[in-house]
């Protein structure tokens, strides 16, 4: 198994405003991947998170909007940029383990509040 | 689409009974996962089944997968109050990449 974490777990932002959140990964992965869950919704694939390159985004997503960064195998982030209530949701990281497991962990999420 | 459809989208049970949940896919998988998500929380990863099998266990957890019928079910056995959970199934086949499509859940309530 995995030990994802992801700061900062939770904040209350001002619209307009951005804010970026780091997922670190304890073990050797290949794939990261950052999802949305909007309130009282299930989970949406925002982006691939490639590492050393631009990240892959999911229709109805843009690096504008979401710029990812993966400098290494095992760290990412997500930012959020030029927020609004809308953007109101659990932001999580997963990621896939590095010898052959499909198995995909998650962080706890970060929950994200704009006012 | 890779997307679980999880059936029913609530289970409300008492403690010590039984819990079943159904999973419907429409492609081919290379296996099949269970998460569980206790409220606002992250996704904790129960179990996966893969497309050469038809039953796994974990614990309390036994899942069974019958890909001629593209489905799949969760079972949960003795409930305990801390198996109140929203429980989604997911799948990454074919030429997903890794990539995970989530449906809506089960909504599991266990009342002491």
């Amino acid at each position: 198994s995995a030990v994802i974490s992801q700061k900062p777990s939770r904040d209350i932002c001002q619209r307009g405003t951005s804010l970026t959140i780091q997922c670190q990964v304890d073990s050797q992965v290949t794939m990261m991947f950052w999802y949305r869950q909007q309130p009282g919704q299930s989970l949406t694939l925002i982006a691939t998170a490639n590492q050393g390159s631009e990240a892959t985004y999911e229709s109805g997503f843009v690096i504008d909007k979401f710029p990812i960064s993966r400098p290494n195998l095992t760290f990412s982030t997500l930012t959020v940029s030029n927020m609004s209530p809308e953007d109101s949701s659990i932001y999580l990281c997963s990621a896939r383990l590095a010898g052959g497991t499909d198995t995909q962990y998650f962080g706890p999420g970060t929950r994200l509040t704009v006012l | 689409s890779q997307q679980g459809e999880e059936d029913p989208q609530a289970l409300s049970i008492q403690e010590g009974e039984n819990a079943t949940m159904n999973c419907s896919y429409k492609t081919s998988i290379n296996n099949l996962q269970w998460y569980r998500q206790n409220s606002g929380r992250g996704l904790v990863h129960l179990i996966l089944i893969r497309s050469n099998e038809r039953e796994k266990h974990s614990g309390r957890l036994r899942v069974t997968l019958d890909t001629s019928k593209k489905s799949s079910s969760l079972l949960i056995t003795a409930s305990r109050a801390a198996d109140t959970a929203s429980y989604f199934c997911t799948n990454a086949g074919g030429t997903s990449y890794g990539k995970l499509t989530f449906g809506q859940g089960t909504i599991l309530t266990v009342h002491p």
